[in-house]
């Protein structure tokens, strides 16, 4: 039963180097986004995705690249990292196309970048 | 541009008592969905309740209830019969029901602790 899983759940990276946070769902829901938890700021969408070949902007795209492939996973992809995209990431899916649905959130990735 | 704020930043209530979270919302539009979701020192985001704006009855999820005012844009969360494991950060969140898309905007959220 796993859900939505995220990996790693901890990171450190140095300024400029580049990572991707791994996001897989096995509930084959078709929309899946990413967000960015701040401290005094919620959460803010990053970029997402309707469905497999389709992916969006979000409120705080910059310094993100996402794609995807398939309908399990939706990978973000940090190019030059900075200390500005320290934060807490999240990975959440709902079941379907449209507005109102639950979304299913995963157990998070604590990035720091020194 | 929608905007949700949560102007509690703290709460504390006492075991088996009840406590109110607020959420104010701002939108022009008719068609929305809110959200309540619950984050406790797991991380895990967890819904707590859903509500569609286009219904007046208030959602109720076993000891969670919201008080949903449409008109004043309000969306507060009572959390009866409070238990120790209710603590945690809450999080209200607002859907744009006409963008269909089910893209979340979230309020900074309320810190609930729950005593013995």
């Amino acid at each position: 039963n796993a859900g939505v899983t995220q990996t790693p759940k901890f990171q450190v990276l140095k300024t400029g180097q580049s990572m991707t946070l791994q996001c897989a769902q096995d509930m084959n829901h078709e929309y899946m986004s990413w967000y960015r938890q701040d401290p005094g700021m919620g959460l803010r969408l990053i970029h997402y995705s309707v469905g497999a070949g389709i992916t969006d902007q979000g409120e705080v795209p910059n310094g993100y690249n996402v794609s995807r492939s398939t309908t399990e996973d939706f990978p973000l992809r940090l190019l030059s990292a900075a200390p500005s995209q320290t934060s807490v990431y999240f990975c959440a899916s709902s079941p379907r196309r449209g507005a109102g649905n639950i979304q299913y959130f995963g157990a998070g990735t604590r990035l720091s970048v020194l | 541009a929608q905007t949700v704020t949560q102007s509690q930043p703290e709460m504390s209530v006492q075991e088996a008592e009840t406590v109110t979270l607020s959420c104010t919302y701002d939108t022009s539009e008719n068609n929305y969905y809110l959200f309540w979701y619950k984050q406790p020192p797991s991380r895990q985001m967890i819904l707590v309740i859903r509500q569609e704006a286009y219904k007046q009855q208030n959602a109720t999820e076993n000891r969670f209830s919201v008080n949903f005012q449409k008109a004043a844009k309000s969306f507060s969360l009572k959390i009866s019969d409070s238990q120790l494991g209710d603590t945690a950060m809450y999080f209200c969140a607002f859907n744009r029901g006409n963008d269909n898309t089910d893209k979340l905007i979230f309020g900074t959220g309320t810190r609930l602790q729950v005593f013995p």
